[in-house]
Order: C-alpha cells, then structure tokens, then sequence
C-alpha cells in the first residue's frame, strides 16, 4: 500500500459526459501527479500540482484540467468525454519536486467511456 | 526531447532463470532514470532510480541496474526470478526544462514466467 488512494476505484459513462477523479495523496506530501495509462499511448505525464498551485503540463488535454484544494487532495476533471479517454487514471505523490523524491502512485481510477 | 525505449514488449524466462530487461532513453542533460513494476490491478512500485554515483544500482525484490551512459541504457537485472516477479516493468526517465518537468516512461515489458 502505496498511501496514495483514489476514487473511484471504476467509473463507467458515456461520451459527453463529465467526470471527476479524486486522488489523496500520502501524508505530507505537497505534490501530486495525474498519468493516463492506455493500451496505444502507454503511461503519459498529465499535470503536477505542488501546494495547490500548477506546477507542470505534460500532455494533458485542453478538455482535461485538476485542481489541487487546501487540504491537497486533488481532483482531475475530464468533460466531453470520448471513446478514447477510456484509461486507467495513476495519481502519484511526492514530498516535494521530483526527482529526488520518490513519486508514490495510487491505485489508479480505470475510466470506460461508452 | 526526451524519450524511453523498451525494445522487447514481452520476455518469457523459466523460474529460476536470470533475466535482462533492456532500457535506452534518450535525453540531453544527465538523466535521472527509474524501473517501475506494476502487478495485474496495482499501481506502480519504484524498484530503484540512478541520479549520479555508483553506476551499479541495487533495489528492492532483489533488482538491481546498470546505467551506461555511452550505451544510454539503464537495464534491468535479477539473477534468478520468481513466479511471482510476472508483471509489467516500466522504464522512466524525469526531465526537466521547458516550463514542464515529469517522468517520461517507456512502453512497458510484460514479463512472463514460465514454471
């Protein structure tokens, strides 16, 4: 058990809809990295956020975005979704910035848009 | 731009047997370079991460890794693996610079063990 957790565990919709990803990171870690996992684009960087502020893009689309709240759970918010946003959704967390420290993943959201 | 490259997708290997699981990346500055293994349903777990010194670098689950720097490769190595080392080994190397900063992974190798 990594510490990280994320909810839901599944999450099951249709295309256009709008969904939100909950992640937790471990105690005392600021920051907070979301990574899609799918079968075509293998394992990609979306967004870091470190004390609540955008630290970092990777490729995350513009239909995509996260916040990070007060209390440092974050959320990424995926809208209009498509067939292929269909992906397992990895939240990881870190004391501070990488790379020296250890990203620690969640269990992952696995999102199926049909 | 920074890239990883696992060039085997699958490696079979018999219980007991050694194992190699091969990595190039392809960065300008000095890399900072990681193996993560990820079991069926389970996030990702560091096995273990160079960012300077020893060349030779030992992990957990009896893993270690050998970064050469004129071969840009960072391959994996068990002497001897066990049924339960069957999972999915991912290559990741963290850059930097450009307004971004992330770990940049490579397709992935699933591992399979043969009794």
């Amino acid at each position: 058990d990594s510490g990280v957790t994320q909810t839901p565990k599944h999450l099951i919709t249709a295309t256009g809809q709008r969904v939100t990803l909950r992640c937790s990171p471990r105690s005392g870690d600021l920051s907070v990295y979301w990574y899609q996992q799918s079968l075509d684009q293998g394992l990609q960087f979306l967004i870091q956020y470190y004390n609540g502020e955008e630290r970092a893009k990777g490729n995350i689309l513009e239909r995509f975005s996260a916040q990070q709240f007060p209390d440092l759970h974050s959320e990424l918010n995926l809208s209009s979704l498509e067939l292929g946003d269909s992906a397992l959704y990895f939240c990881a967390s870190s004391t501070s910035g990488p790379p020296y420290n250890e990203q620690f993943f969640g269990p992952g959201t696995r999102l199926t848009v049909l | 731009a920074q890239s990883v490259t696992q060039p085997d997708i699958h490696i079979t290997v018999s219980e007991g047997a050694s194992l190699e699981l091969r990595c190039n990346y392809s960065y300008g500055a000095t890399p900072y370079l990681f193996w993560y293994v990820q079991s069926p349903g389970q996030g990702l777990q560091l096995l273990l991460k160079y960012f300077s010194g020893d060349t030779l670098v030992q992990g957990i689950k009896g893993f270690e890794a050998e970064f050469k720097r004129s071969q840009s490769s960072f391959n994996l190595r068990k002497p001897s693996v066990h049924w339960s080392d069957a999972a999915e080994y991912f290559c990741a190397v963290w850059y930097s610079g450009g307004g971004a900063d992330g770990l940049t992974f490579g397709k992935g190798t699933h591992l399979i063990i043969q009794p």
